[in-house]
């Protein structure tokens, strides 16, 4: 089975600052990562996922995540965050052995003027 | 194109009672999975039906079941409901692809709330 770490639970970070949420996971096997975000009183919503090729992958609204291999991490960061950014963000992975997505405990990101 | 919607969206229920959830995906889309999310174990796989079989399945007691339907929509059944059982169930949709790599559209939820 695959487990996820996010290991910061709340993040509170000033407009227009870079933020980075930070992931781990263990797995036995090779896996698919995902970052999802949940805006308050809303479901979840696809950011970005790494399934093969480039490390390094972009959403369309700034973020962006690295796939590390070795220190099986997954770290998400966006330069430059607006307000509308606030939002419980989770890390994801899918282990090629069951195919199940499990999910970290999350991280709330709390955007302030 | 319509999201994935459930119904209802809040249900108060007491111990011992059951309760059936209901999931539309996306048209076209044949996989339904399901997943609770609480404040204390936060999201957990529950299960994924596609083309009305169960496909995946996570590790929740027998009291957790689903089914599929012919126009893909799902509903989920809960038996002798727990004070534990309180969460908001999520359902996402998707193409079904073989490997886990089709993007997953989640619904609102439905808050459940056991007294």
């Amino acid at each position: 089975a695959q487990s996820v770490t996010q290991l910061d639970s709340q993040v509170p970070v000033f407009e227009e600052a870079p933020v980075e949420l930070r992931c781990n996971y263990s797995s036995s096997v090779s896996v698919y990562l995902f970052w999802y975000v949940q805006y308050p009183n809303q479901g979840l919503q696809l950011l970005l996922k790494y399934l093969s090729g480039s490390t390094l992958v972009e959403s369309i609204n700034g973020f962006e995540a690295e796939f590390n291999k070795s220190q099986t991490s997954f770290h998400l960061r966006k330069p430059s965050v607006h307000i509308s950014d606030t939002a419980e963000y989770f890390c994801a992975v899918i282990g090629f052995n069951d195919y199940k997505l499990s999910f970290g405990a999350g991280t709330t990101v709390t955007v302030r003027a | 194109k319509a999201g994935v919607t459930q119904t209802p969206r809040y249900l108060i229920k007491t111990r011992g009672q059951q309760v059936t959830l209901s999931c539309s995906p996306i048209s076209g889309h044949r996989s339904v999975s399901w997943y609770q999310q609480t404040p204390g174990q936060g999201l957990q796989f529950l299960f994924e039906y596609f083309s009305e079989t169960q496909r995946n399945k996570g590790n929740f007691p027998g009291r957790f079941s689903g089914r599929q339907f012919s126009n893909s929509r799902s509903e989920m059944n809960v038996s002798t409901l727990e004070l534990g059982d309180s969460a908001l169930y999520l359902c996402a949709s998707s193409l079904g692809l073989p490997g886990g790599t089709d993007t997953q559209y989640f619904g609102p939820g439905t808050r459940l709330t056991v007294l």
